[in-house]
């Protein structure tokens, strides 16, 4: 069975930094196409970034030059930097998994959420 | 950017009502479209993608359609366990978008 479990939320003021992990099971997150969606307290959902199997990465204009997402083969886990966060950032972050680029970035998979609170 | 613009943002229905949430292009996406279902505190399920290839395990009442830019989700006869919010997502282009969500309900 396919598992993301993500880790590494917390409280944090503003302009400080985070990382967030997901660790997978079943799947190799170099093969995938991995993502973070995120979703505010009592809102929708937000896509924030993506990584390819090639290693490209795509974010969303909120996050650009602040987040980045990266991948550890051997440890089969992908991470979020985020720098210089905003209350606005506040949000339960979620890994989710889609196949590829032909079949589309749509995500099959996805973990329980890790929740990041910036507040001083 | 691609918008997508959902509707309605609530829907008031009893078990066993035909349900219809409706998702709304800015731009052409063809099919790449995908409807997740989220209860609260879960993360989403994956129901529908490409518009209307329902995702294995899924039940039958579920459907997807499209008409140009106007994509539906149709429950055939709502049942007590689809009470919950509904999203679609377009994967068209990036960056990839959501609409705002549809919560479903007990009337």
């Amino acid at each position: 069975e396919v598992q993301l479990v993500e880790s590494g939320g917390g409280l944090v003021q503003p302009g400080g930094s985070l990382t967030l992990s997901c660790s997978a099971s079943e799947i190799n997150v170099s093969n995938n196409y991995m993502s973070w969606v995120r979703q505010a307290p009592g809102k929708g959902l937000e896509w924030v970034s993506t990584l390819y199997s090639g290693g490209s990465t795509y974010y969303s204009e909120s996050v650009k030059g602040r987040f980045t997402i990266s991948r550890h083969t051997s440890k089969n886990t992908v991470f979020l930097q985020m720098e210089s966060l905003r209350p606005e950032d506040t949000a339960v972050y979620f890994c989710a998994r889609a196949l590829d680029e032909v079949r589309g970035v749509y995500f099959d998979y996805w973990g329980q959420g890790s929740l990041v609170t910036v507040s001083s | 950017d691609i918008q997508m613009t959902q509707s309605p943002s609530t829907l008031s229905a009893s078990v066993g009502d035909r349900v219809t949430i409706t998702c709304r292009a800015s731009h052409s996406i063809s099919r790449w479209l995908a409807w997740y279902q989220q209860k609260p505190g879960k993360a989403p399920k994956l129901l529908i993608c490409d518009a209307s290839s329902l995702e294995s395990g899924v039940p039958s009442r579920f459907s997807g359609s499209e008409s140009g830019t106007d994509f539906t989700l149709t429950i055939s006869s709502l049942q007590p366990d689809d009470f919950a919010t509904y999203y679609c997502q377009q994967y068209k282009d990036y960056p990839l978008t959501f609409g705002g969500g549809t919560k479903v309900e007990i009337k």
